[in-house]
């Protein structure tokens, strides 16, 4: 399976749009690219997934490029509570899927 | 549809101990995972059940662990003779097999300290 590289932390401010980015250099053709978020204490929770170019839903954004070879997770205006850890993934999206996580981006939203 | 439940969400014990650990999927997930977390880190993969089959088993996974799935319900993951180092979050995933795009969904997961 791909390894995924993303920064450890990041900082922002309420109401700020967040970018976090994660590279994927290995990525094979039927990999997808799924994020998810954890706070402490809790189990991870999908956010959101995709194949190529851009996929939006209520939560988040995910902007992926032509080469498929990293990928940009977006959060727009975010909030106290958007302080967790986030994680990206990649892997077939159909089947049997053990996933394999690094040790994510550690986000901390500040009023 | 309550989601993954796990139980009991903490247990503590003594060094040598055994304990239990339960996991509830979702209804009619038929695939279910258990994964180990250590503190900073991501959760790393134990092993994989399809059913009641236990299809795959990370070297993680030492001879004192043992997962079962009898009715491929419920999951039951025992650490016999528990050590320091098993301290961890010990989490719980489902998905169903078939859907276009198969999410893994987690339960708040069972946090195990080893005095």
């Amino acid at each position: 399976l791909a390894k995924t590289t993303q920064p450890i932390s990041m900082d922002s401010y309420e109401g700020q749009e967040v970018n976090i980015t994660c590279s994927h250099n290995n990525i094979a053709t039927n990999d997808y690219i799924t994020w998810y978020q954890q706070f402490p204490s809790q189990g991870p929770r999908f956010i959101i997934q995709g194949y190529k170019t851009k996929v939006t839903n209520e939560v988040a954004s995910l902007f992926i490029p032509a080469d498929r070879k990293s990928s940009t997770l977006s959060l727009p205006r975010v909030s106290l509570s958007d302080t967790a850890v986030y994680y990206c993934l990649v892997g077939p999206a159909e089947g049997y899927n053990k996933l394999i996580f690094g040790a994510g981006t550690r986000l901390a939203v500040h009023p | 549809d309550t989601g993954v439940s796990q139980d009991p969400r903490h247990k503590i014990t003594k060094r040598g101990q055994n304990v239990t650990f339960r996991c509830d999927p979702i209804s009619e997930h038929n695939r279910l995972y258990w994964y180990r977390q250590t503190l900073g880190q991501g959760p790393e993969f134990l092993t994989y059940f399809q059913n009641e089959a236990q299809l795959e088993k990370s070297r993680l996974l030492s001879d004192r662990f043992s997962a079962e799935r009898p009715k491929g319900s419920f999951s039951t993951l025992e650490i016999q003779r528990t050590e320091q180092g098993d301290s961890a979050m010990y989490l719980c995933a489902s998905s169903r097999l078939g859907d276009a795009q198969e999410t893994q969904y987690f339960g708040p997961g069972t946090r195990l300290l080893v005095l």
